[in-house]
């Protein structure tokens, strides 16, 4: 059973406009989130994390938004540019407090059109 | 130091070999995990090892053996594998303060081909 779930496989968005990517949960237990972008054959890199106790963190051209009633996330990426092209992966820490683990979802891969 | 260096890069070993791959960082972090990733699918949690001591085991075969030499290494030892663990095996780590904001760090992983 999917606890972090991100339904579009793919996103093509043109450079210099708006990315959205979205993330669902399950699980309300979740407090916390993180992006990660990847390439292929590299590990993740942490982007932008979020609190369940805030709504929207923001950091430069990344912002997370969270609506817990919803048990939706997504991340904004404005502008887009070409090497913001890559496989996001939504995660959510899992509940327990301490060393947990993060619980992944199975990634949108975004791609920036010239 | 804010990496978390993975050894070797790249490992291709048959059914019958022993091998071990390994995880390093200096950032004084406590808590450390080694993931699965398969193709096209999201990373996958193994093993957790929260200050040396192994804390979570996702039900991992055991022909999959985590080693916690000190707070620094991570060891993943191999043995009798079948061609179906070939993956990307990535190591991360973080600070186990719950509560804290969590800063997650990833290897670069080890591409594990299994012959």
């Amino acid at each position: 059973d999917q606890q972090v779930k991100q339904n579009s496989p793919s996103l093509s968005v043109q450079e210099g406009r708006i990315s959205i990517l979205n993330c669902d949960y399950t699980n309300s237990m979740f407090d916390y989130f993180l992006w990660y972008k990847k390439y292929p054959a590299e590990g993740p890199t942490f982007l932008i994390s979020i609190s369940s106790i805030k709504d929207k963190n923001e950091d430069g051209r990344f912002t997370v938004f969270l609506n817990k009633s919803a048990k939706h996330l997504s991340l904004h990426i404005v502008p887009s540019q070409p090497g913001d092209s890559a496989v996001y992966f939504c995660a959510s820490r899992r509940p327990g407090g301490g060393a947990d683990g993060l619980t992944f979802g199975k990634g949108t891969h975004l791609i920036i059109q010239p | 130091d804010t990496e978390v260096t993975q050894t070797p890069k790249h490992l291709v070993m048959g059914m019958t070999n022993k091998k071990s791959l390994k995880c390093e960082q200096h950032m004084g972090h406590r808590a450390m995990y080694w993931y699965k990733q398969k193709a096209k699918k999201p990373p996958e949690l193994m093993f957790v090892y929260s200050y040396e001591k192994l804390s979570i085991n996702e039900s991992v075969p055991s022909r999959f053996s985590p080693e916690c030499p000190n707070s620094s290494l991570l060891n993943l030892h191999l043995h009798a594998l079948q061609p179906e663990d070939s993956a990307l095996y990535l190591c991360a780590s973080s600070q186990d303060v719950p509560g804290s904001p969590y800063g997650y760090t990833f290897g670069s992983g080890t591409r594990l081909t299994v012959v």
